[in-house]
């Protein structure tokens, strides 16, 4: 049972480009949140996505950066225009429903490099 | 005031020791909480989740959760230097679904 996976592992964008990050999360989660991690800094949550819906974004940047997750195929986090302070490692995390103490389990992760 | 906060560390210990991981936290609807592993440049790995009052153990590892106090905390018995990593604790609030982590704490443990 493949985990939940991440591509691409990393990524190298100029300042004002487009990053597209991808997850596909856990067979069987249909739920799927992004979380960025700042260099020595702990994991900030973003997004949580379940299919179709966005369900709380109120850890997003309110410009440049938009996440989905269609009905088919992975999630994707979206950063328009990149600046240099979006430089971060950014994971994907995925739990098979919602609430109690269901897991959340991380992929990889993408390490995005703006220059 | 942070929501989770840990010493950052690093916190030291020799090999074979008990390394004791503490988190408070500021959410009283934290329900379950949390204990992620992480080392250097990689994902964060599950180690536990607690969310009764009490002692929850599995292998070398014990979590503890005092909902009073709104107080975490990982015991890790006979470490080892493959234990050398962050420790991450995180709250999730029951009526969210997103963690909360704090910024975690490095463990070093020493032959």
């Amino acid at each position: 049972n493949a985990g939940v996976m991440q591509n691409p592992r990393h990524l190298v964008r100029r300042r004002g480009q487009e990053a597209r990050l991808r997850c596909s999360p856990m067979k069987g989660h249909s739920h799927v949140y992004w979380y960025r991690q700042l260099p020595e800094e702990g994991l900030k949550f973003m997004v949580y996505l379940q299919k179709e819906n966005i369900i709380d974004e109120s850890g997003m940047p309110k410009e440049r950066f938009s996440a989905e997750f269609p009905k088919e195929g992975p999630s994707i986090l979206r950063i328009q225009q990149v600046v240099r302070g979006d430089s971060a490692a950014y994971f994907c995390a995925s739990s098979p429903r919602t609430g109690g103490t269901d897991t959340q389990y991380f992929g990889p992760g993408t390490r995005l490099t703006v220059l | 005031q942070k929501e989770v906060e840990q010493n950052s560390g690093p916190l030291s210990v020799p090999e074979g020791a008990i390394a004791s991981l503490n988190c408070t936290y500021s959410d009283r609807g934290s329900q379950s909480f949390f204990w992620y592993r992480q080392y250097s440049g990689k994902s964060p790995e599950l180690i536990m989740f607690i969310y009764s009052n009490g002692d929850k153990e599995d292998g070398r590892f014990t979590a503890q959760l005092n909902k009073a106090s709104q107080y975490v905390s990982l015991l890790i018995r006979d470490s080892q230097p493959s234990d050398s990593a962050t420790y991450l604790c995180a709250g999730l609030s029951y009526n969210t679904d997103k963690l909360i982590f704090g910024t975690g704490t490095r463990l070093q443990v020493f032959p």
